[in-house]
């Protein structure tokens, strides 16, 4: 059974940093892009970042970019989202998904994990 | 960035009628649009991909449609379970958009 277990979040104050972790079991991690969305307080769903199965490729939404790292520990099954300066707008539940491709669709989510960042 | 409109952003139906969810993209997405389901408090799952595929353990209820910039969701005969709030969202270019999302009540 694929399951997807987000730690990490918590609160922080405005320009803080937190690391997100993603912990996979029930397939080959190594095999799936992997992703982050994140969802604001009564909001909706908003594309984060994503990383390649190797690691070797990165993508961010313009928000994340400059701020926000994923990376990921294949021998670990582990993905991670290492984030900086963060903003109160950056205040949402924080989903990891697994990538399935031809054509691309998340079709497994994690229960998510909540950042909050105030003062 | 394509845009994913999509209406109406709620609706209320009685258990048994047919439900018609839209979504618009903003630029031809050919059928790269998914559709997620998100009940009061849970992760989104994976409801539809390509358009028109249920993803696997879907009740045939739900179904597909559409290309270009126009799709739409169905759900025929609503049942309680459905209640939650509907995403479409394009695969087509990055960055990855969703739409904002039909919240769908039982009357």
């Amino acid at each position: 059974e694929v399951q997807l277990v987000e730690s990490g979040g918590g609160l922080v104050p405005p320009g803080g940093s937190l690391r997100l972790s993603c912990a996979a079991s029930g397939f080959t991690f190594s095999a799936h892009t992997m992703t982050w969305v994140r969802q604001a307080p009564g909001k909706g769903l908003e594309w984060v970042s994503g990383v390649s199965g190797n690691g070797g490729k990165t993508y961010y939404t313009d928000s994340a970019l400059g701020r926000f790292t994923i990376s990921r520990d294949n021998s670990k099954n582990t993905m991670f989202l290492q984030m900086t300066g963060l903003r109160v707008e950056d205040t949402a539940v924080y989903y990891c998904a697994r990538d399935q491709t031809s054509p691309l669709r998340w079709d497994h989510w994690g229960q998510g994990t909540l950042v909050t960042v105030t003062s | 960035d394509i845009q994913m409109t999509q209406s109406p952003s709620s609706l209320s139906a009685s258990v048994g009628d047919r439900v018609i969810i839209t979504c618009r993209a903003s630029q031809n997405i050919n059928f790269n649009l998914n559709w997620y389901q998100q009940k009061p408090g849970k992760a989104p799952n994976l409801l539809i991909y390509g358009t028109s595929t249920l993803h696997s353990g879907v009740p045939s209820r739900f179904s597909g449609s559409g290309s270009g910039t126009e799709f739409t969701l169905t759900i025929s005969n609503l049942q309680p379970e459905d209640i939650a709030t509907y995403y479409c969202q394009q695969s087509f270019g990055n960055p990855l958009t969703f739409g904002g999302g039909t919240q769908v009540a039982i009357k």
